[in-house]
């Protein structure tokens, strides 16, 4: 079966710790991403990756970082969180060619106090 | 920028029927893709439909179905003989093909169906 592994499916953390998500997926894809899900607000994309070493920002990119040193991992990193980073993160992995459907992983419900 | 549009916070229908939720799209690009994912109380997404834009027929698989309108720029989802099994957050979203390094998709604010008997 194919998958999208992302390390914890709950974390709590305090503000100003630095937190790091990560995402491990067993298909080969080129491209990763993090989104982010709030209620009301849908998925909002935070970072993406076409390629190990390369990161693109998406459209919520601040306060976050991203690292992928090799193609199947893609990490999340929030410096210092803050409450307002208290969310549901989704990792997704897609092909480069063709429908670039999106897989997903579980999510991670993070709660920053 | 492209934009997703779901004006359905929540919806009901009964068991059984067939129940269809609105998406509508913004883009100036020629060439994309449309997408609906299911997201149950799990949480985990899960891919449901696909639309070409240069697709000449509307999706189908199962009992879901695509309402493609491209002129309106609308492609609602539609679920026949609705499953108790079906209720779920369900999101609209889109890809702009040729964006260079990757595609990404564009999420609409979802609809939440729930399935009454």
């Amino acid at each position: 079966d194919v998958k999208v592994t992302q390390s914890s499916r709950y974390l709590v953390k305090r503000t100003g710790e630095k937190v790091f998500l990560e995402c491990v997926q067993d298909m080969d894809h080129e491209n990763m991403f993090w989104y982010r899900q709030d209620p009301g607000l849908g998925l909002r994309l935070i970072y993406f990756s076409y390629d190990v070493k390369m990161k693109e920002k998406g459209d919520i990119p601040e306060g976050y970082s991203v690292s992928r040193e090799k193609k199947e991992r893609f990490s999340l990193i929030l410096e210092s969180a803050s409450t307002n980073q208290t969310s549901m993160y989704l990792c997704a992995s897609s092909r480069r060619q063709g429908r670039n459907k999106l897989f997903f992983g579980s999510g991670t419900q993070l709660s920053v106090l | 920028a492209q934009k997703i549009t779901q004006t359905q916070p929540g919806m009901f229908v009964q068991e059984k029927e067939a129940v269809t939720l609105d998406c509508t799209y913004d883009t100036s690009d020629p060439s994309y893709g449309l997408f609906w994912y299911k997201q149950p109380s799990s949480g985990e997404m899960i891919f449901l439909i696909y639309q070409g834009s240069y697709d000449q027929q509307n999706a189908t698989e199962g009992r879901y179905s695509l309402n493609f309108q491209k002129a309106r720029k609308s492609a609602n989802l539609v679920i026949s003989a609705s499953q108790l099994g079906d209720s779920a957050m369900y999101f609209c979203a889109m890809r702009v093909i040729n964006t260079g390094t990757a595609s990404k998709l564009t999420f609409g604010t979802g609809t939440r169906l729930q399935v009454t008997l």
